[in-house]
């Protein structure tokens, strides 16, 4: 398995401009996460989707950041506009059913850099 | 990615000794844990987790220790190797409550430093 896939690895983009971060989940995962990661707030939940729904999106930040999740293989992540403060590294992750484990696989991420 | 960077608490070893990470966690009602670890330009990988009913767990060169008296995990991995330097993180998970949907919650991190 090819594990999860981020694209792109590293973005960098002037502030106002909009970003898209994309995700490709382990096949037969029906959870998948989005989280932030900086020095300062560590790793952060933004949001998660079981079954392509939206089931918390309590950790986004504010209406700049939206995410879907069209079909059960893909996932987008969009910034818009982007500001400098949205500068950090953005996982994708992905579980199977949260029963026995709760194990979630990470992709290598997306560094995003605003300037 | 990178990991997360400098303001982290570190611990530094000596190649072979043995490495013990600690983490607090948060909620009493968090049923399940694990650990994590984040090599510098990856995304975190599972280590061992350990449901609340137990006490102790162990893998290969690692072993997980809870107390749940006192809200304290621990990851003591045994003849410490280079490749074992990374960014640990604990992790929590927060059942649902009346319905829902589990919450799995992330510590700040420990950096291991292994010196040969």
């Amino acid at each position: 398995d090819a594990g999860v896939i981020q694209s792109p690895r590293h973005e960098v983009t002037e502030m106002g401009q909009e970003v898209t971060l994309r995700c490709k989940p382990i096949s037969g995962h029906d959870y998948l996460f989005w989280y932030r990661q900086t020095m300062m707030r560590g790793l952060e939940l933004l949001i998660y989707f079981n079954n392509n729904v939206p089931i918390d999106d309590s950790g986004m930040p504010e209406d700049r950041f939206s995410a879907k999740m069209p079909n059960a293989s893909f996932s987008t992540l969009k910034i818009q506009p982007s500001e400098p403060r949205d500068s950090a590294v953005y996982f994708c992750a992905s579980s199977t059913r949260q029963g026995a484990s709760y194990e979630q696989y990470f992709g290598p991420g997306t560094r995003l850099t605003v300037t | 990615g990178e990991s997360v960077g400098l303001h982290l608490p570190t611990l530094s070893v000596q190649e072979g000794d043995n490495s013990i990470i600690n983490c607090a966690y948060s909620n009493s009602a968090s049923d399940y844990f694990i650990w994590y670890k984040q090599e510098s330009g990856k995304g975190p990988q599972f280590i061992i987790d350990i449901r609340s009913n137990m006490d102790k767990r162990q893998g290969q060169r690692v072993t997980v220790l809870l107390n749940k008296t006192v809200k304290h995990l621990s990851l003591q991995i045994a003849a410490t190797q280079p490749g074992d330097s990374a960014v640990y993180f604990c992790a929590e998970n927060i059942p649902p409550r009346r319905g829902g949907y589990n919450k799995l919650i992330f510590g700040a991190g420990t950096r291991l430093a292994v010196h040969p």
